[in-house]
């Protein structure tokens, strides 16, 4: 089966560009979503697909995808950016469909 | 605006089941564009999605939690549960309910979880 595998954390300062990749062989079948996640609250999904946004989530997340590969970026970070990152995608190897979630990074904006 | 709301036991003793609600509001578990899902996160750690439902009582759920989850839907409460039997203190964690969206995108099937709970966390103990 497929694991989802993210750095642990980065960091980023106030302005500047940061990109957070997730690595896993589903990723060759399935576009991943990512999950934004502040301290104590619920997860909030800021981008899914190829590179669509919700509604209400800033245009300085940005998605991108390239063989086993997903990134997150996010342009311009502001402070309130600063937050755990989950990648997600859909799994159909073993035979067997599930979800499966990254390892989580944690950005810091300085 | 869809909100979704976990309710259940706060304490769990080992060896015995764990049973969480989750309240739709503001949409329907009886439509046929989304599927319900259980996604649980212990304690400084990540996410792991548990399983998922859909109107119809179809499920599916992750390999290594399936012998011990059940997850149902009561469409007439615009509800859907959780059990979780013999638990441990592994399951020791913030449950999460979801709403999962299936959707065509530029020729693309594409899924993501759009709307949350806030989450509840168990505690089993004794």
């Amino acid at each position: 089966s497929s694991e989802l595998t993210q750095d642990p954390a980065v960091s980023v300062a106030l302005g500047q560009t940061v990109r957070i990749t997730c690595q896993g062989d589903s990723l060759r079948s399935y576009y991943a979503s990512w999950y934004q996640q502040k301290p104590g609250q619920a997860p909030v999904l800021v981008i899914y697909g190829k590179n669509n946004r919700p509604s209400g989530i800033p245009d300085r997340f940005s998605g991108s995808s390239s063989g086993n590969t997903a990134s997150l970026t996010i342009t311009g970070a502001q402070a309130e950016d600063e937050a755990d990152y989950y990648c997600n995608s859909r799994d159909s190897s073993g035979n067997h469909l599930r979800y499966v979630f990254g390892t989580g990074t944690k950005v810091t904006v300085l | 605006q869809v909100q979704l709301q976990e309710s259940g036991p706060g304490l769990v003793k080992p060896s015995e089941t764990l049973s969480l609600t989750c309240t739709v509001s503001g949409g329907s578990v009886s439509s046929g564009s989304y599927y319900w899902s259980w996604i649980r996160q212990p304690p400084g750690k990540g996410l792991e999605w548990i399983g998922y439902i859909y109107y119809s009582g179809s499920t599916n759920y992750n390999p290594s939690l399936k012998s011990r989850v059940t997850i149902s839907v009561d469409t007439s409460k615009n509800q859907f549960s959780l059990k979780l039997s013999s638990v441990t203190a592994a399951d020791t964690a913030v449950y999460y309910c979801a709403r999962e969206q299936i959707t065509m995108v530029r020729g693309v099937i594409v899924y993501y979880f759009d709307y949350w709970g806030q989450g509840t966390l168990v505690t089993v103990s004794s």
